[in-house]
């Protein structure tokens, strides 16, 4: 079955700094990647989509790839703020119906 | 616009009995899943709900069930509860006529299992 698989290691970076987060998955190339951002105690929020066939998206500061040879997505955070810091989740999602497949976030701490 | 509300906040049960969250999905979806997360972990897919039928589900014992009502809201139960049962339980809406399909999630109920 599909893995979806994130550094579970917390990254540490300076304010100002770019964050570059990992999402590897294992099986087949997914129709969608999301990512999503989750502060403690609450439920995620949804920051990006990337469909397949797209190499890149962009939203404000917020950049995701999409690499099928890599079986890989990064996400970038350019001008990483204090208030970026929170749990960052990686999901695939196929074709079909909703159901989204998780990965167990990386955790990003930006310092002042 | 009010977005995904679930209740309880917080639930504590003892092993054995069973419990029943709600949610409310956001105006305009009609589709809500749930999911569960264990502490340090990402959400696990337990069941979807459409049209008031579960539409695909999670790798879950029967013991995790649910319901859709006419208006979309929700409910999941949870029989014979186990110490491993405690996590935060998430709902997400969504909407078929928007795909692809962004969910938007609650803010869970924290279950404990004593």
């Amino acid at each position: 079955s599909q893995k979806i698989e994130q550094n579970s290691e917390a990254l540490n970076i300076q304010e100002g700094k770019t964050a570059t987060l990992t999402c590897n998955y294992t099986n087949y190339s997914p129709a969608y990647l999301q990512w999503y951002r989750q502060d403690p105690g609450r439920g995620p929020v949804f920051l990006l989509l990337i469909r397949e066939n797209e190499k890149e998206k962009r939203k404000e500061r917020l950049k995701v790839t999409f690499d099928t040879t890599l079986k890989q997505s990064l996400f970038h955070i350019t001008a990483s703020q204090p208030a970026d810091s929170a749990t960052y989740l990686c999901a695939e999602q196929n074709t079909g119906f909703q159901k989204l497949v998780f990965g167990t976030g990386t955790r990003l701490l930006v310092s002042p | 616009d009010a977005g995904v509300t679930q209740s309880p906040t917080h639930l504590i049960k003892t092993r054995g009995q069973q419990v029943t969250l709600r949610c409310s999905p956001k105006s305009g979806h009609d589709t809500v899943s749930w999911y569960q997360q264990a502490l340090g972990q990402g959400p696990q897919f337990i069941f979807q709900y459409y049209e008031e039928e579960e539409r695909q589900r999670g790798n879950f014992p029967d013991r995790f069930s649910g319901h859709q009502f006419p208006n979309y809201s929700s409910e999941l139960n949870v029989n014979a509860l186990l110490l491993g049962d405690s996590a935060l339980y998430l709902c997400a809406s969504s909407s078929t006529e928007t795909w692809p399909y962004e969910q938007y999630f609650g803010p869970g109920t924290r279950l404990t299992v004593t």
